[in-house]
């Protein structure tokens, strides 16, 4: 199975902040990668596909990047809404796998 | 608009079976596949189970392969995880997910339903 690291585990951050937080996959997957954003009590939100494709309705201060091992997620002015805990997953081979999520909170 | 709904979670004891079912509406439902994903209390999440579109190929998880079972009927656009020989290792949410069609992407989520493995 396809191993999957995020970092950091969590982050503390401002309204209007920049925020990057990166995943790494134990073998190349291309760019099979997936970002879920999820808050407590809900399920998953599916917000960028393929690396970099942004899903319906997501908002563009969200976007991806990376290929091969290597990917970022990124929140070019992290809003009110955005605290929240974010997965990567491989959508490369089955099983899909999931990163361990790195906690978003208010600084 | 797409919607996917569980039903059948609860509180079972080691050793016992319990069978989730998830309601699909929306959109065509032999035209993608779905899975079933589950997450611990506190914990991070797990892929369980994937049955393709037409029924015809399903894929488990190592963890319950052999003991859990997915399936799906179209006439009821109905999704299903038999679970059997419990343990407490099993207790979490349990969410079904609508594939995007490219391939394990999780398009849709349910709402979650609980399943207390307990004596």
């Amino acid at each position: 199975d396809i191993q999957m690291t995020q970092s950091p585990s969590s982050l503390s951050a401002s309204v209007g902040d920049r925020v990057t937080i990166t995943c790494r996959a134990s073998q190349s997957i291309s760019i099979h990668l997936v970002w879920y954003q999820q808050k407590p009590g809900k399920a998953p939100n599916l917000l960028i596909f393929d690396a970099s494709s942004l899903q319906s309705g997501v908002p563009s201060r969200f976007s991806g990047s990376g290929s091969g091992t290597d990917f970022t997620l990124t929140i070019s002015s992290l809003q009110p809404e955005d605290f929240a805990t974010y997965y990567c997953q491989q959508s490369y081979s089955i099983p899909p796998t999931f990163g361990p999520g790195t906690k978003v909170d208010i600084k | 608009e797409v919607h996917v709904m569980e039903s059948g979670g609860g509180v079972v004891q080691p050793g016992g079976s319990l069978r989730l079912s998830c309601a699909a509406s929306g959109f065509s439902f032999d035209d993608y596949p779905m899975h079933w994903v589950r997450q611990g209390p506190g914990k991070g999440l797990e892929w369980v189970s994937l049955i393709s579109g037409d029924g015809g190929s399903t894929f488990h998880a190592d963890s319950v392969k052999g003991r859990f079972t997915i399936s799906k009927d179209s006439s009821k656009n109905s999704l299903y995880l038999q679970m059997n020989s419990l343990t407490t290792e099993d207790t979490a949410f349990y969410y079904c997910a609508k594939d995007n069609g490219l391939g394990s992407i999780f398009e849709y989520w349910g709402q979650g339903t609980l399943v207390t493995v307990s004596s």
